[in-house]
């Protein structure tokens, strides 16, 4: 099992360019996340999707768009990208529902620099 | 505004000695706490949790107390080992589900051979 894997692991873009984040978890987990790490700051949920087909924001979504258009996969979209996005970006799931709920596994994260 | 806070951003500890990191929070509606541990280049990994029904929670060298009272969670490693060495986040939810996670900024645990 590779768990939760992200693609790529490094990217640098320029102002004004776009990107897609890909995540994959083979524990065919429900809910899929993508956080932002931040120095000084926590990990903030960007989006969110509690099953396939569905997606929903998070504490900080603006600039990014997602789609779950297969149950393994969670992809994180940047149309125009801006400095304000360099970040370290995880995606993480969880089985869902009562029990276990927030027990998130992560990806390694995807270092992202907008110059 | 930061509803989970770790006020310490480092913490060095002798091998074998206790090491205590702290987590204060300020939503009083949180009700299930949990810690994670994260190496360099690695997602943040699971370590323990604790539900507000209980004031501590323990397994293997960890034990994580809550104070409801104060808003406040620690992390107790006993003892230390170098492999602990790691930044570890503090998390909070107001109910079940990850949808609703709110994390601390991390303190960098370095455990000295």
């Amino acid at each position: 099992n590779a768990g939760v894997t992200q693609t790529p692991k490094f990217r640098v873009l320029k102002t004004g360019q776009s990107m897609t984040l890909l995540c994959a978890q083979d524990m065919n987990h429900e809910y899929m996340y993508w956080y932002r790490q931040d120095p000084g700051m926590g990990l903030r949920l960007i989006h969110y999707s509690v099953g396939e087909g569905t997606t929903a924001k998070g504490e900080v979504p603006d600039g990014y768009n997602v789609s779950r258009l297969k149950k393994q996969n969670f992809l994180l979209g940047l149309e125009s990208a801006a400095p304000s996005q360099t970040s370290v970006y995880f995606c993480a799931s969880t089985p869902g529902g009562l029990g276990g709920a927030n027990v998130l596994s992560f990806g390694a994260g995807s270092r992202l620099t907008v110059l | 505004d930061q509803q989970v806070k770790q006020n310490s951003p480092s913490l060095s500890v002798q091998e074998g000695r206790i090491s205590i990191l702290n987590c204060d929070y300020t939503n009083s509606m949180f009700d299930y706490f949990l810690w994670y541990k994260k190496y360099p280049a690695e997602g943040p990994t699971f370590l323990i949790s604790i539900s507000s029904i209980k004031d501590k929670n323990e397994d293997g060298r960890f034990t994580v107390f809550l104070n409801k009272s104060a808003k406040h969670l620690s992390l107790h490693i006993v003892p230390s080992q170098p492999g602990d060495s790691a930044v570890y986040f503090c998390a909070a939810s107001a109910q079940t589900g990850a949808n609703n996670l709110f994390f601390g900024t991390g303190t960098r645990l370095t455990v000295i051979p």
